[in-house]
């Protein structure tokens, strides 16, 4: 298996504009998690889908993101508009099962925004 | 706000010496995960120590759990340089299917 996988790897966009992170996790697994990492804060989740299903997504900051997972291979995140304290590194993950499954990380989007 | 509270943040060794990070948490847990981050990766799975377990061994790697301190330790014997990275312990919240992520250790090991 290919593993998790983001795109892009990086992403430099100005201030107002609209940012959409992409995810495909790895097939057969139920559970999906965005996370956000910055030096600050350090490794936040931010929401997690169970069978497509958004279950809880009391990390997101604020209305600016939304996130949807259309299928199982595929989720998107989305920044509108983005902001300067946007950036950081967004992680997605995926496990087969829940809290007591082994999470596997995708290889993260480094986002600025200027 | 993190569940689980790595110490020390910081740490460097030489090579072939032992490196060990503690882990502390707040409420109870149903298990404890360490992963490891290489600079500009994303985060690698090592170990998982259920709450009902004490100790658990997987290759060079050591880890206890005391759940009366609320604290759990990662031991690396005989560390190389290629364990240079950063290690987080995640604990779940007892019912919830999520991890929460401390904020890590860095360790430098040098040649």
């Amino acid at each position: 298996d290919a593993g998790v996988i983001q795109s892009p790897r990086h992403e430099v966009t100005e201030m107002g504009q609209e940012v959409t992170l992409r995810c495909k996790p790895i097939s057969g697994h139920d559970y999906l998690f965005w996370y956000r990492q910055t030096m600050m804060r350090g490794l936040e989740l931010l929401i997690y889908f169970n069978n497509n299903v958004p279950i809880d997504d009391s990390g997101m900051p604020e209305d600016r993101f939304s996130a949807k997972m259309p299928n199982a291979s595929f989720s998107t995140l989305k920044i509108q508009p983005s902001e300067p304290r946007d950036s950081a590194v967004y992680f997605c993950a995926s496990s087969r099962g829940g809290n007591t499954d082994t999470q596997y990380f995708g290889p993260g989007t480094r986002l600025t925004v200027l | 706000s993190q569940q689980g509270e790595e110490d020390p943040q910081a740490l460097s060794i030489q090579e072939g010496e032992n490196a060990t990070m503690n882990c502390s948490y707040k409420t109870s847990i149903n298990n404890l995960q360490w992963y490891r981050q290489n600079s500009g990766r994303g985060l690698v799975h090592l170990i998982l120590i259920r709450s009902n377990e004490r100790e658990k061994h997987s290759g060079r790697l050591r880890v206890t759990l005391d759940t009366s301190k609320k604290s759990s330790s990662l031991l690396i014997t005989a560390s190389r340089a290629a364990d240079t990275a950063s290690y987080f312990c995640a604990t779940d919240t007892g019912g919830y299917n999520k991890l929460i992520f401390g904020a890590g250790t860095r360790l430098a090991v040098h040649p």
